[in-house]
């Protein structure tokens, strides 16, 4: 167990919805990623919050949006979707602000788009 | 272009023997490569971390190698196991701001 959480764990929508993903880090880590798994495509990096702050960015598309509360939990909102959008989604955590740490990652979200 | 690829997708090999994996990469000068295991449906776990001023890394039967002159890592699981059996992701640091940039892993099975 990574002490990383996250909810829920599967989730099956329609086309165009709107759907919340929720991740809580470790206790005491103070950055959380995003990641999107696709078969074909691998682990893509889709951003980084760190101490509340947006950090880094990678290939998130605009239709998505992500942020980090005070108590440091995370939120990844995924809206207008699309078939492609079916993935597993990871979020992981880290200790300090250095995005090439080692990352703990949660169970996922399993996300089918139908 | 940059580019992270790993030897192959798959790799079978019979338990007892020492599994080799390749991590090769273009274009990037990381300070440091890391490598993780994912089994099915579950995220990727952390296994070790080696830095580009370190040839050789060990963690009980896993053995990591960092060439930055041939832009390779070598990954060995010695005395491999079934359990093993598991796809295993090189990460390395993209430079600068840029976040961990992970390959697509190469899925290894163990024969028993």
């Amino acid at each position: 167990d990574s002490g990383v959480t996250q909810t829920p764990k599967h989730l099956i929508t329609a086309t165009g919805q709107r759907v919340t993903l929720r991740c809580s880090p470790r206790s005491g880590d103070l950055s959380v990623y995003w990641y999107q798994q696709s078969l074909d495509q691998g682990l893509q990096f889709l951003i980084q919050y760190y101490n509340g702050e947006e950090r880094a960015k990678g290939n998130i598309l605009e239709r998505f949006s992500a942020q980090q509360f005070p108590d440091l939990h995370s939120e990844l909102n995924l809206s207008s979707l699309e078939l492609g959008d079916s993935a597993l989604y990871f979020c992981a955590s880290s200790v300090g602000e250095v995005s090439q740490e080692t990352q703990y990652f949660g169970p996922g979200t399993r996300l089918l788009v139908l | 272009s940059q580019k992270i690829e790993q030897n192959s997708e798959a790799l079978n090999i019979q338990e007892g023997k020492t599994a080799t994996l390749t991590c090769n990469y273009t274009n990037y000068s990381p300070a440091y490569l890391q490598w993780y295991r994912q089994d099915p449906g579950r995220g990727p776990v952390f296994l070790l971390l080696i830095r580009e001023n370190e040839k050789e890394k060990r963690k009980e039967r896993l053995k990591v190698t960092f060439d930055t002159t041939l832009k390779q890592s070598l990954f060995h699981i010695t005395a491999s196991q079934p359990a093993d059996s598991a796809t295993y992701l090189c990460a390395l640091d993209g430079g600068g701001n840029t976040p961990l940039v992970f390959g697509k892993g190469t899925r290894l099975s163990v024969i028993a």
